[in-house]
């Protein structure tokens, strides 16, 4: 079955310092991975996703995370925080396990927090 | 504009009543998805939906039932079998056959 573990509830980082947030997955199968982000009191909005071609994906907010079978994971990444990152960051895997139902598993959050 | 709509943005209901939430969207995707959010639990599958008259329950669907009737409209009902219903609501769409969820912008419900 699959999962997704995100490292750290919470995260701080100064303006303008390097963001990393992490996460791990368990999957039997080539899995399809995506990071959300969500703005306090909002619905969750696709920051980027990984379908299994280049292993380096790119998305918006000058976000990107890497996939890196051999370790299991797909850490979100910016070089330079802004005070409007601060938010909580879904990593979600497909639910591959129960057929074509378009079902993602949510890790359970990381909250970053962006200091000026 | 196409989207996905949640309503009412606040909710407020007094223990033993059953309450419905609307999600509706005109972006025409087939899937249609509930979820529960709670702080430091991530998001939670209530039930969901890929075709009109049809939906399978989720990891927590106790307490909650749905209908499909349209395509386009995918209304959650908490009742009062659901223990602890406080907690933001949260409903998704996808197109048949991918894999990318668009997100409502959610109900905050609050059990008095």
């Amino acid at each position: 079955a699959q999962s997704v573990t995100q490292l750290g509830s919470h995260v701080s980082v100064s303006e303008g310092a390097l963001v990393l947030l992490r996460c791990n997955y368990s999957s039997s199968v080539p899995p399809y991975l995506f990071w959300y982000v969500q703005y306090p009191n909002q619905g969750l909005q696709l920051l980027l996703k990984y379908t299994s071609a280049a292993t380096l994906v790119k998305g918006i907010n000058g976000f990107e995370a890497e996939f890196k079978k051999s370790e299991t994971s797909f850490h979100l990444t910016k070089p330079s925080a802004h005070m409007s990152d601060a938010a909580e960051y879904f990593c979600a895997v497909s639910d591959i396990g129960s057929g074509n139902t378009g079902k993602l598993i949510f890790g359970q959050g990381t909250t970053l927090q962006v200091k000026p | 504009d196409g989207g996905i709509t949640q309503s009412p943005k606040y909710l407020f209901r007094k223990e033993g009543q059953n309450v419905t939430l609307s999600c509706e969207q005109n972006l025409n995707h087939d899937a249609m998805y509930w979820y529960r959010q709670d702080p430091g639990q991530g998001l939670r599958l209530i039930y969901y939906s890929q075709i009109v008259n049809d939906f399978q329950k989720g990891d927590i669907a106790e307490g909650y039932s749905v209908s499909r009737e349209k395509k386009e409209s995918f209304p959650l009902t908490v009742t009062s079998a659901q223990k602890n219903p406080t907690a933001f609501y949260l409903c998704a769409s996808t197109p048949q056959g991918a894999d990318t969820q668009y997100f409502g912008p959610g109900t905050r419900l609050t059990v008095l």
